[in-house]
């Protein structure tokens, strides 16, 4: 039962060059959220997806891009990478929206740590 | 502007000892409030959530609405208790969902 598994772990990239971080759960969840989470500070809503092809931004969704062709999968794709996004990005799926029960909880990922230079 | 506030970067406690993890809020309405734990080398997870009245691993949270603040707390903490945690509330976000957002963390280090 793998969850959510993202690739890659670890990546450095150059100022200006462009990547994809990989998400892909096997739960049938249909929504999925990008965090990324800064040095000393709390995560950050990137963006979410509530289905396939359907996509919104969270907080903060400048500098990336992202689709949801599928259910299981959901790539961030980041484009002209600066410093600023030197981050941890964290994958989550929750089976269906998050209600105030809390009956549908977020499943994360391992994270995918990303440094600019 | 919503805001989840955890003052404390590292507490550290004696084995044994009362543990009490601070959670100050500032949100419009009435957010539904959870904490999550990540424990070393494995994934953030849900540890408790305020609506369920719930006691999980000993730990427990009390929303006080006068004060906006749902600490998280335990009467005797063991060495697995170590880990970061973060309190995160829920505000509406439309069309019967909610989204969370997360505080800072507050790693938790019990001395053996």
């Amino acid at each position: 039962n793998a969850g959510v598994t993202q690739t890659p772990k670890f990546r450095i990239l150059k100022i200006g060059q462009s990547m994809t971080l990989q998400c892909t759960q096997d739960m049938n969840h249909n929504y999925m959220y990008w965090y990324r989470q800064d040095p000393g500070m709390g995560l950050k809503l990137i963006y979410y997806s509530v289905g396939a092809g359907i996509t919104d931004k969270g907080e903060v969704p400048n500098g990336y891009n992202v689709s949801r062709s599928t259910t299981e999968d959901f790539p961030l794709r980041l484009e002209l990478a600066a410093p600023s996004q030197t981050s941890v990005y964290f994958c989550a799926s929750s089976s269906d929206r998050l209600r105030p029960s809390g009956a549908n909880v977020l499943t994360f990922g391992a994270g995918s740590r990303l440094t600019v230079l | 502007a919503q805001r989840v506030t955890q003052p404390e970067k590292l507490l550290s406690v004696f084995k044994g000892a009362p543990v009490e993890l601070k959670c100050n809020y500032s949100y419009s309405g009435s957010p539904e409030l959870f904490w999550y734990v990540q424990y070393s080398r494995q994934r953030l997870q849900l540890l408790l959530r305020h609506i369920s009245r719930e006691s999980i691993k000993g730990f427990t949270a009390d929303l006080n609405k006068g004060e906006t603040s749902f600490h998280l707390k335990k009467p005797f903490a063991q060495e697995e208790d170590s880990a970061m945690y973060y309190c995160a509330p829920a505000a509406y976000s439309g069309a019967g969902s909610y989204q969370l957002t997360f505080g800072k963390g507050t790693k938790l280090s019990v001395i053996p």
